[in-house]
């Protein structure tokens, strides 16, 4: 398998704009996690799916962000509008059973000017 | 704040040597796990132990958990260059969620 697939793996945009990252979980993982990283607020989650549906949405920060799972193999996250401080590297990991163990993809960067 | 806080937060030795790494956490748990993150790259699991384990071994890991106190500790032996990463403890406190610790910087030195 080749493992969790994100893209892209870089992504510099200005305030204001739209921003899609995507994320392919590992086949037969029935979690989906998203989370974010920074150095001042380290990793944190923002949302998980299990079986495709939203389960815990509440480390979203404001309404600027939207995620969705349409398909086991694929989600999205969404920032309209990105704003400077949404600059982190964004990873989305999946599970076969939830808390166990989560194999994290390799992240996107982003940084909103 | 944290469910899991990492100790020291950076750490850095010999090549050879032994490198240990504490994680203190505040709520009861269901199981707790370490992950490895190296620079630029995503977290990579290292080990789970559950909350009714003490001690559990993986190549060169160790972990202990003693509940009693809320602590966790992972023992690297032997060190080699590539260890050098990032380490975070992550705790399972039911549902199906994981709080990641800020992590414990590791750097070994050849």
């Amino acid at each position: 398998d080749a493992g969790v697939i994100q893209s892209p793996r870089h992504e510099v945009t200005e305030m204001g704009q739209e921003v899609t990252l995507r994320c392919k979980p590992i086949s037969g993982h029935d979690y989906l996690f998203w989370y974010r990283q920074t150095m001042m607020r380290g990793l944190e989650l923002l949302i998980y799916f299990n079986n495709n549906v939203p389960i815990d949405d509440s480390g979203m920060p404001e309404d600027r962000f939207s995620a969705k799972m349409p398909n086991a193999s694929f989600s999205t996250l969404k920032i309209q509008p990105s704003e400077p401080r949404d600059s982190a590297v964004y990873f989305c990991a999946s599970s076969p059973g939830g808390a166990d163990t989560q194999y994290f993809g390799p992240g996107t960067r982003l940084t909103v000017l | 704040s944290q469910q899991g806080e990492e100790d020291p937060q950076a750490l850095s030795i010999q090549e050879g040597e032994n490198a240990t790494m504490n994680c203190s956490y505040k709520t009861s748990i269901n199981n707790l796990q370490w992950y490895r993150q190296n620079s630029g790259r995503g977290l990579v699991h290292l080990i789970l132990i559950r909350s009714n384990e003490r001690e559990k071994h993986s190549g060169r890991l160790r972990v202990t958990l003693d509940t009693s106190k809320k602590s966790s500790s992972l023992l690297i032996t032997a060190s080699r260059a590539a260890d050098t990463a990032s380490y975070f403890c992550a705790t399972s406190v039911g549902g199906n969620k994981l709080v990641f610790g800020a992590g414990t910087i590791l750097r070994v030195k050849s």
